[in-house]
């Protein structure tokens, strides 16, 4: 079963309003990818995280590593409707990568 | 640069009958992983290869199969077909391994048992 917990599994939000998603996983990770795919496509990677604390960003996208490696977010801050999509993250878990239930964004015009 | 193909894109087969699904990688990647994903469950994974090589399998019954090839081309195979087993196959390549840098997904393989 998942040992990567994502949450919340659909976030429905207004254009420009911010959007998160967090992971958890029970045990440390060696790192954490995060991945976008858009209805009807497939997985895009969009970062990895591999240091304790890190925080990467990417235009309006921040990623976040939690001190323990347990833990990581993606925050989207004022969103368009290119954002719409399931962000995934996926934990290393001894080189078996596991992927979170996914965070589906959808965005009102 | 060409990206990670899969053959083929859908298929339609019956309980009890067996398939192949086939990946081919971007050049030069020796990581080859397959993930199941379905409405129901997410992504799921398979397995990796590298190098020829079984690295990792997840929790998935012996039914589901895999191999590479020295080009670093995969096959999957699913034998005695299940209802359960509708899903959408995805593979991915990466340079050094799924857990040590990024993975380009293929279009996928959509199967459906009827």
């Amino acid at each position: 079963g998942q040992q990567v917990m994502q949450i919340p599994q659909y976030q429905h939000v207004q254009e420009g309003e911010d959007f998160t998603t967090y992971c958890n996983s029970s045990t440390t990770l060696s790192n954490i990818q995060w991945y976008k795919q858009r209805p009807g496509g497939h997985p895009v990677f969009l970062i990895q995280l591999v240091k304790s604390g890190e925080v990467k960003k990417q235009k309006r996208l921040t990623f976040q590593f939690g001190e323990a490696k347990k833990n990581s977010s993606l925050h989207i801050t004022a969103t368009q409707t290119t954002d719409v999509g399931t962000y995934f993250c996926a934990g290393n878990l001894n080189n078996d990568m596991r992927f979170g239930a996914g965070t589906r964004l959808t965005v009102k015009p | 640069k060409a990206g990670v193909t899969q053959t083929p894109r859908y298929l339609i087969k019956t309980r009890g009958q067996q398939v192949t699904l086939s990946c081919s990688p971007i050049s030069g990647h020796r990581s080859v992983s397959w993930y199941q994903q379905t409405p129901g469950q997410g992504l799921q994974f398979l397995f990796e290869y590298f190098s020829e090589t079984q690295r990792n399998k997840g929790n998935f019954p012996g039914r589901f199969s895999g191999r590479q090839f020295s080009n670093s081309r995969s096959e999957m195979n699913v034998s005695t077909l299940e209802l359960g087993d509708s899903a959408l196959y995805l593979c991915a390549s990466s340079l050094r391994g799924q857990g040590y840098n990024e993975q380009f997904f293929g279009p996928g393989t959509r199967l459906t048992v009827l």
